[in-house]
């Protein structure tokens, strides 16, 4: 079946760690994103590819990282410099930028 | 930049009962998609509207989307326990180009 594949389901970080979070997709899409989710909020972009090699930052990404050397395979890294990183993080996808996303079933955040 | 006001935040209803959400916009969008994220679960494309004045039907949903391509509503009839979750709309448009704006979402309750 075709989906996306995020892990871990759930992660937790020390003070002063940097933690990546995987995002794979077999749909062949160009498109893919990683946003944030917190109680009560709706969806924040965090970073955005519309194609290999290349990336975006979104309204959030301060204290995040990304790449994408593959087309099916996008890692979001959690950095130090992110003072607040508990949160639900969602990766998805689509066949072109602005179209409808598929979605992971997301990363849960928390500071050990 | 672009914003998406969603409201209610919070319905609660009886089984039976109708349910209606609303999405308003800053700026004209070139479409609207709308999701819902079941408890516990990821977002799943529901449908994109994109012409103005666009009526869509989903069995017990309908969806509208604004003349002015502005604001949207989605419409459940005779809601089921099986509607329970949370529903966001997302707008493309304006100077945010192909990027997505999440309205914050209205959490439906549906007690049997």
């Amino acid at each position: 079946d075709g989906g996306i594949t995020q892990s871990p389901k759930y992660l937790f970080r020390k003070e002063g760690q940097n933690v990546t979070l995987s995002c794979e997709q077999n749909l062949n899409h160009d498109a893919m994103y990683w946003y944030r989710q917190d109680p009560g909020q709706g969806l924040r972009l965090i970073y955005y590819s519309q194609i290999v090699n290349d990336f975006q930052k979104g309204d959030i990404a301060e204290g995040y990282s990304v790449s994408r050397e593959k087309k099916e395979s996008f890692p979001l890294t959690v950095t130090s410099a992110q003072k607040n990183p508990t949160a639900f993080y969602l990766c998805g996808s689509g066949q072109g930028w602005g179209q409808p996303q598929h979605f992971g079933d997301g990363t849960r955040l928390s500071i050990l | 930049g672009q914003q998406v006001m969603q409201i209610p935040q919070y319905q609660h209803v009886q089984e039976g009962e109708d349910f209606t959400t609303y999405c308003n916009s800053s700026t004209t969008l070139s479409n609207i998609q709308w999701y819902k994220q079941r408890p516990g679960g990821h977002p799943v494309f529901l449908i994109q509207l994109v012409k103005s004045g666009e009526v869509k039907k989903q069995k017990r949903l309908t969806f509208q989307f604004g003349e002015a391509k502005k604001n949207s509503s989605l419409h459940i009839t005779a809601t089921q326990t099986t509607d329970v979750g949370t529903y966001f709309c997302a707008g493309t448009g304006g100077t945010s180009y192909g990027k997505l704006t999440f309205g914050q979402g209205t959490i439906l309750t549906v007690h049997p």
